[in-house]
């Protein structure tokens, strides 16, 4: 089946440093989400990549499909202690039938 | 708009008991969901359904069964509750597979 794989797992940062997580799927996706979860709450979605090779910004996170379409990759410039929580990918392979597919998430930490 | 309420919050079961977590969305989606939360291994699909009166199984469907009898609301039932189900479970609801997907804010359950 189709598999999702995130790196890094865990990313500690000072604050100030960049930050990037990469998402991997083994199979070329439709298309392909971005969620972002703090500390003790819920999944919230950040946006979603459609086309090859598309580059999507949303103030400091700058988010990347690959031109295969089969990966993708959330990078934070100068992070903040607001930016604390859990990035998640998600993979959509398309079709009639669910077929959404989340990475295990990169949990980010900020030393103030 | 509440967006997708879940209850209860928190509740803690012996082994072999039963209950049922509630899941209600008032943006009038066809799509709802639900999954579960462990440490390190992201979100995990236990449900689904693609409309009033239809379900579906995720990734682990074992152990739980889903009622969705009307559009708003996406019941999860366990009938006899085990250790390997404590949790954090998530609902969510979305227009479609290709859509972005709101979650509710969890319930942590614990089996003990």
């Amino acid at each position: 089946g189709q598999q999702v794989m995130q790196i890094p797992q865990y990313q500690h940062v000072q604050e100030g440093e960049d930050f990037t997580t990469y998402c991997n799927s083994s199979t070329t996706l439709s298309n392909i989400q971005w969620y972002k979860q703090r500390p003790g709450g819920h999944p919230v979605f950040l946006i979603q990549l459609v086309k090859s090779g598309e580059v999507k910004k949303q103030k400091r996170l700058t988010f990347q499909f690959g031109e295969a379409k089969k990966n993708s990759s959330l990078h934070i410039t100068a992070t903040q202690t607001t930016d604390v929580g859990t990035y998640f990918c998600a993979g959509n392979s398309g079709g009639s039938n669910y077929k959404l597919t989340f990475g295990k998430g990169t949990l980010l930490t900020v030393n103030p | 708009n509440a967006g997708v309420t879940q209850t209860p919050k928190f509740r803690v079961l012996k082994t072999g008991q039963s209950m049922t977590l509630l899941c209600a969305q008032d943006m009038n989606h066809e799509y709802m969901y639900w999954y579960r939360q462990d440490p390190g291994m992201g979100l995990r699909l236990i449900h689904y359904s693609v409309g009033e009166g239809t379900t579906a199984k995720g990734e682990v469907p074992d152990g739980y069964n889903v009622s969705r009898l009307k559009k708003q609301n996406f019941l999860l039932g366990l009938e006899s509750a085990a250790p390997s189900q404590t949790s954090v479970y998530f609902c969510a609801s979305s227009r479609g597979f290709s859509y972005e997907q709101y979650f509710g804010p969890g319930t942590r359950l614990t089996v003990t």
